[in-house]
This record gives C-alpha cells, structure tokens and sequence, in this order.
C-alpha cells in the first residue's frame, strides 16, 4: 500500500515571499501524484498533478511542483505567494489501475501582509 | 455548474440518532467517494463505488452504509451516531479513467454530541 507524509503542518508566509510545501511517498510501484488546495469551507479542489513525462508540473496560478523518483518527492514551490494562496495543501498518491487517492495530512499555509 | 452536491451543509445529532448524509452529481461520472476528515489527519476513505451497484469498504467503514442505486447518488448512512463520528465529510467522484481529478462538494459538518 502506499502512504504520503507531508513534513510540515503550518508554515506561515508573508506576501510576496516564496513557499515550499513537502511531500515524500511511499510505495512499492509507479505513482501517480496529485497536489489539491481547500480554501475555507470549501472542497478540495485539483491544484496539479503528475501522471508520467516531464517531472516538473505547473498550474495556472503559479504554483509549481517536481517529481523526484529517487528521493519519492513531490515538493510543491510558488516563488511569490498572495494573501489569497491562504489555504490548506494536501498531497495525495495513487497507484496505475488502483483509482483511490490516499492523502498526507495537509499543511496550512497562512499568507500575512 | 452543480458538480457534487451534498447536503446538509451542517448537522447536530444526539448519540444513537441516524442519518443519511446526501450527494449527487451532475457529470455521470463512474467513480464515487465518500472521505472523512479531522484535523490534522487529511483525508480518510470511508466508502466508494465503481457504478451504479457496486459498492466497496474504504479504510474507515465501521460505523457507516452506502448504496449506490444510480450513477448520480452515493449517499452515506449513519445508523448509530457516536462522538468518534463528529468530523467533516466529503464526498467526491470522478471519471471511469480514475486518473482524471477528484471532484469534491463542500462537506457536511456534523457533530455528534
């Protein structure tokens, strides 16, 4: 079976500073792997994914994330946060023909002015 | 653009009362989930469904039903409510691929006090 820790629980933020939230795996086969955002009483909603090819992903506000097969992380970076990037991170894995997600713990990303 | 549907929004019960926590969606997707979560601790899989009959345990079941009579509804029974069940829920589909993004509603709150 396979797991994800994510390493950090909190980190605070100011605005315009960079951001790293990580992400290491654990399983015995190929992944696939999937950074989602919660903003408050929402929903998760997809931010990225990575399924095979280039190991570095990208959405569409900025945030970005890299697949690193040999150290299994998936480390999720946005080089200049916004207070609206204020928000829980989960990362989360599956495996080829097994569609269930198994998700970290979250990291809670608070963004000061 | 209704996606998946869950209600309540936010419920209360009294220990032992029963519920059935609803979801519906509008995308006919296959694939249908049911996730708890508490602080802390991410995301749990209760139930999910492949389609319209088949349903399968998660990793935390006890305590918890589901049918799954149509492609739209998955919906979540609690017969027995115990303070363990106090948690924010989820439930989520996607397409038959299993690859393609989870689809999230916005929760139901529920306490059990």
């Amino acid at each position: 079976a396979q797991s994800v820790t994510q390493l950090d629980s909190q980190v605070p933020v100011f605005e315009e500073a960079p951001v790293e939230l990580r992400c290491n795996y654990s399983s015995s086969v190929s992944v696939y792997l999937f950074w989602y955002v919660q903003y408050p009483n929402q929903g998760l909603q997809l931010l990225l994914k990575y399924l095979s090819g280039s190991t570095l992903v990208e959405s569409i506000n900025g945030f970005e994330a890299e697949f690193n097969k040999s150290q299994t992380s998936f480390h999720l970076r946005k080089p200049s946060v916004h207070i609206s990037d204020t928000a829980e991170y989960f990362c989360a894995v599956s495996v080829y023909n097994d569609y269930k997600l198994s998700f970290g713990a979250g990291t809670t990303v608070t963004v000061r002015a | 653009n209704a996606g998946v549907t869950q209600t309540p929004k936010f419920r209360i019960l009294k220990i032992g009362q029963s519920m059935t926590l609803q979801c519906t969606q509008d995308m006919n997707h296959n694939y249908m989930y049911w996730y708890r979560q508490d602080p802390g601790m991410g995301l749990k899989l209760i139930y999910y469904s492949v389609g319209a009959g088949i349903t399968d345990k998660g990793e935390v079941p006890n305590g918890y039903n589901v049918s799954r009579s149509t492609t739209e509804d998955f919906p979540l029974r609690l017969e027995l409510a115990a303070p363990s069940q106090t948690s924010v829920y989820f439930c989520a589909s996607s397409s038959a691929t299993g690859l393609e993004p989870q689809h999230f509603g916005d929760g139901t709150r529920l306490s059990i006090l």
